[in-house]
Order: structure tokens, then sequence, then C-alpha cells
């Protein structure tokens, strides 16, 4: 089955620096590739897939861009965070209609 | 606007009950449906997926799934602690799938 590598588990930045998270894919190739934010106590929110290299889909109008360099490997940036941008971030992987696999997720406060 | 409905909860069952937790989501082309459990700080994980009309069973879970209604339930039989947790359900809705907010639930002992 797919392994979700995804690093820092957490993360503290202050407002207006720079966001680098990245995610990496074990045991399947060509995924479907997810970056999600969960703010506390509340559903996850899609922020961008992407179905291939270089092919990124964005959900939600913000501060954060994404992108995939190789196959297997997820990229959510930002030039600089705003307060808003603390969450818990989950990468993911899944084909359609099937179980998402997600990796460990980062905590990020942004102070 | 795709979207799943569900009860935030907190549902609180004593130690060995059944704990019934409920969904409902608006696309009816949705072919597949889940339910993930997600402890405190952690990532969410598959517990059930169903695809068909029915019941669907996998030792204490039971999944419900009613297209015409547009519902979709999961049972926890014999609750224990350690099923206490968020349950999100989720459809999948062609390259992405739609999470509701999850119910929190809580198993006293």
């Amino acid at each position: 089955s797919q392994t979700i590598h995804q690093w820092p588990a957490t993360l503290v930045q202050p407002v207006g620096s720079p966001l680098s998270l990245e995610c990496t894919v074990e045991g399947t190739s060509n995924p479907n590739l997810y970056w999600y934010r969960q703010a506390a106590g509340r559903g996850l929110q899609l922020l961008f897939y992407s179905v291939g290299i270089g092919q990124i889909s964005s959900e939600v109008p913000q501060n954060l861009s994404a992108s995939r360099p190789q196959d297997r490997q997820f990229i959510l940036s930002s030039k600089k965070l705003l307060l808003s941008d603390s969450g818990f971030y989950l990468c993911a992987s899944h084909r359609v209609n099937t179980e998402a696999f997600f990796g460990q997720g980062t905590r990020l406060t942004v102070v | 606007q795709k979207e799943v409905e569900q009860n935030s909860g907190p549902l609180s069952v004593p130690e060995g009950a059944i704990a019934s937790l409920n969904c409902t989501y608006s696309d009816r082309g949705s072919q597949s449906f889940f339910w993930y459990r997600q402890y405190s700080g952690k990532s969410p994980e598959l517990i059930m997926f169903i695809y068909s009309n029915g019941d669907k069973e996998d030792g204490r879970f039971t999944a419900q799934l009613n297209k015409a209604s547009q519902y979709v339930s999961l049972l926890i039989r014999d609750s224990q602690p350690s099923d206490s947790a968020t349950y999100l359900c989720a459809f999948s809705g062609g390259f992405k799938t739609i999470f509701g907010a999850g119910t929190r639930l809580f198993v006293k002992a």
C-alpha cells in the first residue's frame, strides 16, 4: 500500500515569513495528490490537487501555492505567511473513487 | 457546490453501547462513500467504505448507504473508550473527495 511522507510535523513561523511543506509518496506511481487544511475543530478544506507533474488545480484563492516537480513529490508554499494560514496541513493521495491515504500532517502556527 | 453534512456532536455513549453516526450528501452522482476516524492531532484513517445500497459490516462497524435518501450512516457496536475520536464522512466526486466536518464521539468508561 501507499505511504505518504510529510514533514515537518510541527512548525512555528512568524507572520510574513515564507513556507515550504514537502510531501513524498511511496508505493504507487502516477498518484493524484492533494493538499488539505484543517482548522481547529473543522473539516478538511481542499487547497490544491494535482493529477500529474506540473499540473496544479487550485480550489480556494489564497496566500498559498503548490507545485509538483516530480511524480511523487508535492510541495505547498507561501511567500509571506498570514495569521490565517495557521492550521493542520495534510497531504493525501488517492485515485478516483478510492480511499485517501494521508501523511502524518503538519501543524503550522503562524505567530 | 458538493457538500457533506454531519452533526458535529459531541455524541456521548457509554462503553458497550451502540454509537450511531449519520451523514447526508448533496451529489446524487456519487459512487463511493467513506468513513474516516481521526484522533486529536492525527491524520484521518479509513474505517469503512461502501459503494452499494444497503449494509456493509466489518467487525464492530457497520456502514449503511441509502442513495435515494442521500444518506450514509456508521454504527459502532460495543463501543470502547478507544473509539473516542472524530468521525469524518466523505464521498468521492471525480478527482476530489468531499469531507464532512466530522462528528466527535466520546465513549465513557
